[in-house]
């Protein structure tokens, strides 16, 4: 069971290139968000879903964008890098609502140069 | 501003101790959650505290909410080693959910 994979682990990109992070789980959860941690920061939610179709912002929504074609899927896409997009993102997956238990991917780890 | 905010910062104690860090919050909550996260690592969730819950307990871990003083504090008794992590307090506003900056504990054995 593999739980909340994230691809890839690593990326550096220049300023204003575009790119999506992957997440996918396993769990059949309806649930699943987008954080970002920074340093010295608590991890601040981006966008969440409530389900196939279903998407919000949450308190950090600039400069991305999502989408929930499918319940195990939810991909993260920056249209056009910027420098305060460097960061660690994590992705996650509740089973019984968005703000409940949170089962965390192992994050992404991005530079934007 | 960010709605949770940990104290103490970081911490050091000896294996066997105790080791207890408060997060305060700023708004109404519906439940609030404590997560560990080790260097590198995503977050685990240890513990959901409800709105209309006082204490909580899960193995080592005791839980404590005081919605009058929007605060919880997160206990865990005869630490070890591998407790040495960072610890996060999180609260469900109803149509937000935050994160606070963390305490950082070290255990030494």
């Amino acid at each position: 069971n593999a739980g909340v994979t994230q691809t890839p682990k690593f990326q550096v990109l220049k300023t204003g290139q575009s790119m999506t992070l992957q997440c996918a789980q396993d769990m059949n959860h309806e649930y699943m968000s987008w954080y970002r941690q920074d340093p010295g920061m608590g991890l601040r939610l981006i966008h969440y879903s409530v389900g196939a179709g279903i998407t919000d912002q949450g308190e950090v929504p600039n400069g991305y964008n999502v989408s929930r074609s499918t319940t195990e899927d939810f991909p993260l896409r920056l249209l056009s890098a910027a420098p305060s997009q460097t960061s660690v993102y994590f992705c996650a997956s509740n089973p019984t609502g968005p703000f409940t238990e949170a089962f965390f991917g192992q994050g992404t780890r991005l530079t934007v140069v | 501003s960010q709605q949770g905010e940990e104290d103490p910062q970081a911490l050091s104690i000896q294996e066997g101790e105790n080791a207890t860090m408060n997060c305060s919050y700023k708004t109404s909550i519906n439940n609030l959650q404590w997560y560990r996260q080790n260097s590198g690592r995503g977050l685990v969730h240890l513990i959901l505290i409800r709105s209309n819950e006082r204490e909580k307990h899960s193995g080592r871990l005791r839980v404590t909410l005081d919605t009058s003083k929007k605060s919880s504090s997160l206990l865990i008794t005869a630490s070890r080693a591998a407790d040495t992590a960072s610890y996060f307090c999180a609260t469900d506003t109803g149509n937000q959910f935050y994160f606070g900056t963390g305490t950082s504990l070290t255990v030494i054995p």
